[in-house]
C-alpha cells in the first residue's frame, strides 16, 4: 500500500480553517484516500474517504487533485474540541480491508 | 456504524503474566482486527481475526504471544501473554464497516501497563 507523509503537527485558533495535506505519491488505481480522527484515550474515528475531486460531510472537506498524489482535509471554524491526531490513510478497495496508519498530525487549536 | 466496547478498559499487570482482553460488537461482521498503539505512537495492526478460522498475524507478532479467538460473529478475544514492560500499549479493537468494508469502526481500547 502507498506510504503517506503527513505533517507531525500544526497549530491554529479557533475559528480558523485548518488545512492539514497528506501525499501518497505511489497510490494505486484502486486506492481510497481515508482520514481519521483520534482523541486522547479514544480509539480512532472516520472522518472522510474519497476517491478523487472533493467529498464533503458534515464534519470535513476532502480535496484530492487529479493525479491523487496528495490530498488536503479541511476542517472548517475549527473549536477547541478539534484538538486531536489527525491520520491519512490509503485504503486498498477489498484487499482485506487493512488500514496501515503511519504518524498522523496532531492539531492543536487554541483559543 | 458499529458500536464496539472493549474490556477491560484498563489494568495493571505484572511480568510474565498474561492479560485477556474483550472485544463486542452490537452487530455481525465479518472481520475483526487488533492493533497496538504505543504511548504517542500510531496504530500498528496486530492480526485480522475473521470467525470460523486462524487470526492471521502481521509481521512482528506471533500467535503464541498474542493468541487470539473469534468464536461468533459478535465477539473476540485477544490474549497478552507473558507480559513484560514492553508490552504496555492501548491494545484496540476495530472491525470492517457494515457498507462495503471500506473503513473500520475502533473501540475504545484497553490501555495496559505491565509492571
Amino acid at each position: 500500500l502507498a506510504k503517506t507523509t503527513q505533517p507531525i503537527s500544526m497549530d491554529s485558533y479557533e475559528g480558523q480553517e485548518v488545512n492539514i495535506t497528506c501525499s501518497h505519491n505511489n497510490i494505486a488505481t484502486n486506492d481510497y484516500i481515508t482520514w481519521y480522527q483520534q482523541f486522547p484515550s479514544q480509539g480512532p474515528r472516520f472522518i472522510i474517504q474519497g476517491y478523487k475531486t472533493k467529498v464533503t460531510n458534515e464534519v470535513a472537506s476532502l480535496f484530492i487533485p487529479a493525479d491523487r498524489k496528495s490530498s488536503t482535509l479541511s476542517l472548517p471554524r475549527v473549536s477547541l474540541s478539534d484538538t486531536a491526531v489527525y491520520y491519512c490513510l490509503v485504503v486498498r478497495w477489498n484487499a482485506g480491508n487493512m488500514l496501515t496508519f503511519g504518524g498522523g498530525t496532531r492539531l492543536m487549536v487554541k483559543p | 456504524s458499529a458500536v464496539i466496547s472493549q474490556k477491560p478498559s484498563r489494568d495493571i499487570c505484572q511480568r510474565g503474566t498474561s492479560l485477556t482482553i474483550q472485544c463486542q460488537v452490537d452487530s455481525q461482521v465479518t472481520m475483526m482486527f487488533w492493533y497496538r498503539q504505543q504511548p504517542g505512537q500510531s496504530l500498528t495492526l496486530i492480526a485480522t481475526a475473521n470467525q470460523g478460522s486462524e487470526a492471521t498475524y502481521e509481521s512482528g507478532f506471533v500467535i503464541d504471544k498474542f493468541p487470539i479467538s473469534r468464536p461468533n460473529l459478535t465477539f473476540s478475544t485477544l490474549t497478552v501473554s507473558n507480559m513484560s514492560p514492553e508490552d504496555s500499549s492501548i491494545y484496540l479493537c476495530s472491525v470492517d464497516g457494515l457498507a462495503g468494508g471500506e473503513t473500520q469502526y475502533f473501540g475504545p481500547g484497553t490501555r495496559l501497563l505491565v509492571l
